[in-house]
């Protein structure tokens, strides 16, 4: 079945700085792509998504950029502020595999003012 | 609005009782999950469901149990049988005919006393 490796699991930057966390997946047949992002107490919420035939979403300051070929994709935070600090989720999803996500980790992001 | 409810927030359940945790949802989604979370850990999936009366056990399903007599409810029972159950649940619906994002219910923190 999929395998999602996501990295790093814990990620601190300054305010103002650029955050990404990378997550790796394992089986070519997958074809969407979500992030997640769960602040303390709270269920994950869906922040930005890309399917395997675009290269690259942007939304503001978050960005998700996919690598087909290296089995990669990569959340790119521009900008950090305070309540970027979350922990950060991605998936993946196998084609023909009705909607199952399987979800790497998990990135604890803290952002210092 | 539409979306998924879960409650109670907070659960406590004594050595040897078995416990419901509701899920509902009115966005009209075919399947519905149920995680487990840990502090500082990932998502664990306990069960799914896609069609009304039938489900499939997840990774970790020893000691819970679900129900799907209803498309919007997915009621999980945890039984004496989980040895640790102190954790935070959460419950998720997506469509399944295409990749598409899971929503997910705010989470019910349950703690054995």
């Amino acid at each position: 079945g999929e395998n999602v490796e996501q990295h790093p699991s814990t990620l601190s930057v300054q305010e103002g700085d650029s955050a990404v966390i990378k997550c790796t997946y394992s089986d070519s047949a997958s074809n969407y792509f979500p992030w997640y992002k769960q602040e303390l107490g709270k269920g994950p919420q869906l922040i930005i998504d890309i399917r395997s035939n675009v290269g690259e979403k942007k939304d503001q300051r978050i960005a998700v950029t996919l690598n087909k070929t290296a089995k990669h994709f990569s959340l790119h935070i521009t900008e950090t502020q305070p309540e970027d600090s979350a922990v950060y989720f991605c998936a993946a999803r196998v084609y023909n595999a009705g909607n199952m996500l399987t979800f790497g980790g998990g990135t604890r992001l803290m952002v210092k003012p | 609005d539409g979306g998924i409810t879960q409650s109670p927030k907070y659960l406590f359940r004594k050595e040897g009782q078995n416990v419901t945790l509701s899920c509902e949802q009115n966005l009209n989604h075919d399947a519905m999950y149920w995680y487990r979370q840990d502090p500082g850990q990932g998502l664990r999936l306990i069960y799914y469901s896609q069609i009304v009366n039938d489900f499939q056990k997840g990774d970790i399903a020893e000691g819970y149990s679900v129900s799907r007599e209803k498309k919007e409810s997915f009621p999980l029972t945890v039984t004496s049988a989980q040895k640790n159950p102190t954790a935070f649940y959460l419950c998720a619906s997506s469509v399944i005919d295409r990749g598409s994002g899971y929503t997910f219910g705010s989470g019910t923190r349950l703690t054995v006393v």
